[in-house]
């Protein structure tokens, strides 16, 4: 079975600042971890993706983030915030390949000037 | 990209009534498709896993009598909310998966039960 866990429900950043979003993660399988971003009222965009291989993911919008196996941990980063980057943040798992996925319960990031 | 496309986005139906969303990859052939669930500022729920021309596997808790999941098609994936509720209100977004690829989500249907 696998599971998700985001700390934080909610993070706030000044605009140019680190963003960092956590999320630890439990399978019993070789995970595929991802990341999604909705804006309101809208579906998910995948910013990246962990499969195999590298263990640092590069996505969309200047996102990226590391899968740590000994940690269980796939945390979300970006150098510089900007106020578009405000918006709910899932980190999700699948078990053994492209099977469901399972979500965590989301953080909001919000950016301030 | 591969786009899968929900219908409709919004849909407001009668306490009673049942109501019908549609999930379409528009250009593969998706062998798996996922309906998921989400309550305002809450997480997706998976509701269940349909398999193109099998029965949909639902999650515990999910009443797969009310929440019926059609796959008859490569293309095509239904979700019809029979006898909806005011409580059935809800975000309900569908994604679909390539034979051996990446899971590509829709845009997601509000339903609201009045």
């Amino acid at each position: 079975a696998q599971s998700v866990t985001q700390l934080g429900s909610h993070v706030s950043v000044s605009e140019g600042a680190l963003v960092l979003l956590r999320c630890n993660y439990s399978s019993s399988v070789p995970p595929y971890l991802f990341w999604y971003v909705q804006y309101p009222n809208q579906g998910l965009q995948l910013l990246l993706k962990y499969t195999t291989g590298a263990t640092l993911v590069k996505g969309i919008n200047g996102f990226e983030a590391e899968f740590k196996k000994s940690e269980t941990s796939f945390h979300l980063t970006k150098p510089s915030a900007h106020m578009s980057d405000a918006a709910e943040y899932f980190c999700a798992v699948s078990g053994g390949g492209y099977n469901k996925l399972i979500f965590g319960a989301g953080t909001r990031l919000a950016v301030h000037p | 990209g591969a786009v899968v496309s929900q219908h409709p986005s919004w849909v407001i139906c009668k306490s009673g009534t049942s109501v019908k969303i549609e999930c379409r990859s528009l250009d593969f052939q998706a062998t798996t498709m996922f309906w998921y669930r989400q309550f305002p500022k809450q997480s997706l729920m998976l509701m269940a896993t349909s398999n193109e021309g099998s029965k949909a596997t639902y999650e515990q808790g999910v009443e797969k009598d009310k929440f019926l999941i059609n796959h008859a098609s490569l293309t095509l994936s239904t979700l019809t909310v029979t006898s909806a509720h005011p409580e059935d209100s809800s975000f309900y977004i569908c994604s679909a998966r390539q034979r051996g690829d990446t899971i590509y989500f829709g845009e997601g249907s509000w339903l609201t039960v009045v």
